[in-house]
């Protein structure tokens, strides 16, 4: 079965650069969530997009930004980057018309590092 | 606002020991309540899932019960295997006043387990 695809899968970037985290959920998935997740830390929610809108935030930094496009990838933009911006971004895709509401099928995550 | 507590690690067992890892939360409404395994270097995988009270969710020898009453999901496992040591994530899905089903995350619990 398609799984939720993110790329690059290792990125690493010198501080005060700009990098972009790309996800592509599963097939007829409409709603797509970012975390972050740091070293030994539990993974936060950052944002999510259903159907293309923006549905909810967390806590990003007014230094991401992202969107999800017309075919449902969504990208997440990072810039001014900071030491503390390491850590592993996951992506997840869900379907609002499942039956099992709720349910987030995760990627492989993006490990960024920032030097 | 809605929160998930686990167990603080590490836990380090015998093979073939019980293990239980307790997870306890706090939520507005109704929520979907998983339980997320993450191997070394690796992404979040679905371990167990319920969506309502009473609901027990299994998966490879590791069960968890919706405990409404007592507002707990603990893991559970008769006999654990050296192929179990990873960090077990409790996570709810609530819709709540947002609308959107972004998880919230435990701590993460580290169980090492001993040959």
């Amino acid at each position: 079965a398609a799984g939720v695809i993110q790329s690059p899968r290792h990125l690493i970037k010198e501080k005060r650069e700009t990098a972009t985290l790309k996800c592509y959920p599963i097939p007829r998935h409409d709603t797509v969530y970012w975390y972050q997740q740091g070293p030994g830390q539990d993974p936060q929610f950052l944002i999510s997009f259903y159907e293309k809108m923006q549905s909810d935030k967390g806590s990003i930094p007014d230094r991401f930004s992202a969107q999800q496009f017309s075919d449902y990838h969504s990208e997440l933009n990072m810039s001014s980057l900071e030491l503390g911006d390491s850590a592993l971004y996951f992506c997840a895709s869900s379907s609002e018309r499942e039956v099992f509401v709720g349910e987030q099928f995760f990627g492989p995550g993006t490990r960024l590092t920032v030097l | 606002g809605d929160s998930v507590t686990q167990m603080e690690g590490p836990v380090t067992l015998s093979e073939e020991a019980f293990l239980t890892i307790n997870c306890t939360y706090t939520a507005t409404g109704y929520p979907s309540l998983f339980w997320y395994v993450q191997y070394p270097g690796e992404g979040l995988q679905l371990l167990l899932k319920a969506t309502k009270a009473d609901d027990k969710g299994s998966n490879k020898g590791f069960e968890a019960t919706y405990r409404k009453e007592t507002t707990s999901f603990h893991l559970e496992k008769g006999s654990v295997q050296v192929s179990d040591s990873a960090v077990y994530f409790c996570a709810l899905s609530d819709p709540g006043t947002s609308g959107t089903y972004k998880y919230i995350f435990g701590t993460g619990t580290r169980l090492k387990v001993l040959a």
